[in-house]
């Protein structure tokens, strides 16, 4: 079974500043997706950024980044230029391309709150 | 727009009794699922649903819980004899595409808070 890690509990990072958040996972497959989803107060958990395991290059978006390094089995999310806005539980979270349902649950890590100080 | 909805927002209930939680998911999407949350932990998934039957649940989703489409809109999970450790947030999500046609991604609601006394 697939598991997802993130090692940091609690994040705190000044306005405008770049914060790293830490993901790593474990999985004996060859093609997966990987996810970061955010949580606001509010509840409501919304996809941050998404990275296909078979592309090599990085995704982006706009302030959010993410370093995949698939031999390491890492994740991790670049916020750059952050915002209070920015502040909420992030997760990272896995799930494989294909199984025979065609319909695979996604697998989440513990999450990391972060925090952004003005 | 389009978004999940879930009501309620909040329900307390005493141990025993039976709960059931609603969502609306997105109306052209074919995947459902229920994850939920205990307080201060991860999200666990617990059951997806396609094409009007279970296709994976955790061993969470033990004979306490089902879920149904009742109406061809929403997507109800009822916890039929609810226990202490049953409080929790729980998510229902939803998703449109098959593997291979896209990403799959899941659009999450608001979550309903169960609080069980």
């Amino acid at each position: 079974a697939q598991t997802v890690t993130q090692s940091q509990p609690e994040m705190s990072v000044q306005e405008a500043e770049t914060v790293t958040l830490s993901c790593t996972y474990d999985t004996s497959e060859s093609d997966y997706y990987l996810f970061w989803y955010k949580q606001p107060p509010s509840r409501q958990m919304i996809l941050v950024i998404r990275q296909e395991a078979y592309k090599q290059q990085n995704a982006t978006e706009n302030r959010f980044s993410v370093n995949f390094q698939k031999a390491a089995k890492s994740f991790s999310l670049k916020i750059s230029d952050s915002q209070l806005g920015d502040a909420a539980m992030y997760f990272c979270a896995y799930r494989s391309v294909f199984r025979n349902s065609g319909n695979t649950p996604l697998v989440f890590g513990k999450g990391t709150r972060l925090s952004v100080i003005a | 727009e389009p978004e999940v909805t879930q009501t309620p927002s909040h329900q307390v209930t005493q141990m025993g009794q039976e709960v059931i939680l609603r969502c609306v998911p997105i109306s052209n999407h074919l995947y459902f699922y229920w994850y939920r949350q205990i307080l201060g932990q991860k999200v666990e998934f617990l059951v997806s649903f396609y094409n009007n039957e279970i296709s994976e649940k955790s061993e969470i989703f033990d004979d306490q819980f089902s879920v149904e489409r009742p109406d061809g809109s929403n997507f109800t999970l009822k916890i039929r004899s609810t226990k202490l450790e049953d409080s929790a947030m729980y998510f229902c999500a939803s998703s449109g595409k098959v593997w291979g046609m896209g990403t799959g991604e899941l659009f999450f609601g608001e979550g309903s808070r169960l609080t069980v006394l």
